[in-house]
C-alpha cells in the first residue's frame, strides 16, 4: 500500500522567511497530492492540492511542487506570518478525486514574530 | 450546513468496554472516512466508505468496525476497548467530483481508555 513520508517533523523561522516541508510517496500510482493544515485543537483543513498532471500550483504566498519521477512532493510558504504556525499533513491517494488518502506524519511549523 | 458533527467530543472508557462514535454529515457526500490522530503519528485511515452499504479497510482497522446504512451516517464502533485506542478521532466525509477532493473533518472525539 501507500506509504507517505514528510520531513521535518519541527520547524521554525522567523517570520518573513520561507519555510519548505517535503513528503516522498512510494506508489507511483497516486495521482492527487494534498496538504492539509492543522491549528492547535481544531480539525485538519485543505489549504491547496495538486493532481499529477501537473508540476506546480500556486495559492498566493503558498505553492506545491511535485517530482513524479522523484516521486517526491513539497510545499512552500513565503513571506510567513505568526498565523501560519500549525501543524502541516502531506497526503498522497491513487484516485484523482480524493478517494483513500495516506498522510504524511506531519510537520509542525513554528513562526516567530 | 452543519458540515461533519461528531458525537461525543470527548469519552473515557474502562478496558474491554465497547462504544460508538458517531458521525453524520449533511453535504450529501458519497465517501466518509474515519482516521485516528496520535501524537506525532499524523492521520492514520481507519475505513472509508465511497457509499451507503459499502465500506472497507484502511490503514489500522484492527479493533474497529464501520457501517453505512445511509448517505449522511458512518458509526465507528470500538469493541473491547484497550489503551492503546486512547486517540484522537477524526470523521470526514468528500463529495469526490469536480475538481476537489477535499475532505470536510469533524471536529473530533477524544478518547481515553484507562
Amino acid at each position: 500500500g501507500e506509504n507517505v513520508e514528510q520531513h521535518p517533523s519541527t520547524l521554525s523561522v522567523q517570520e518573513g522567511d520561507s519555510a519548505v516541508i517535503k513528503c516522498t510517496y512510494s506508489d507511483s500510482a497516486s495521482n492527487y497530492f494534498p496538504w492539509y493544515k492543522q491549528e492547535l485543537g481544531k480539525r485538519p483543513q485543505l489549504i491547496i492540492d495538486i493532481r499529477s498532471n501537473v508540476g506546480e500550483k500556486k495559492d498566493q504566498r503558498i505553492a506545491v511542487t511535485l517530482n513524479k519521477t522523484a516521486k517526491h512532493f513539497s510545499l512552500h510558504i513565503t513571506e510567513t506570518q505568526p498565523e501560519d504556525s500549525a501543524v502541516y499533513f502531506c497526503a498522497a491517494s491513487w484516485d484523482n478525486q480524493g478517494g483513500k488518502l495516506i498522510f504524511g506524519q506531519g510537520t509542525e511549523l513554528s513562526v516567530k514574530p | 450546513n452543519a458540515g461533519v458533527t461528531q458525537t461525543p467530543k470527548f469519552r473515557i472508557l474502562k478496558i474491554g468496554q465497547s462504544m460508538t462514535l458517531q458521525c453524520t454529515q449533511d453535504m450529501n457526500h458519497n465517501y466518509m472516512y474515519w482516521y485516528r490522530q496520535d501524537p506525532g503519528m499524523g492521520l492514520k485511515l481507519i475505513y472509508y466508505s465511497v457509499g451507503a452499504g459499502i465500506t472497507d479497510k484502511g490503514e489500522v482497522p484492527n479493533g474497529y468496525n464501520v457501517s453505512r446504512s445511509t448517505t449522511e451516517d458512518f458509526p465507528l464502533r470500538l469493541e473491547l476497548a484497550a489503551p492503546s485506542q486512547t486517540s484522537v478521532y477524526f470523521c470526514a466525509s468528500s463529495p469526490r467530483q469536480g475538481n476537489t477532493g477535499e475532505l470536510f473533518f469533524g471536529e473530533g472525539s477524544r478518547l481515553t481508555v484507562l
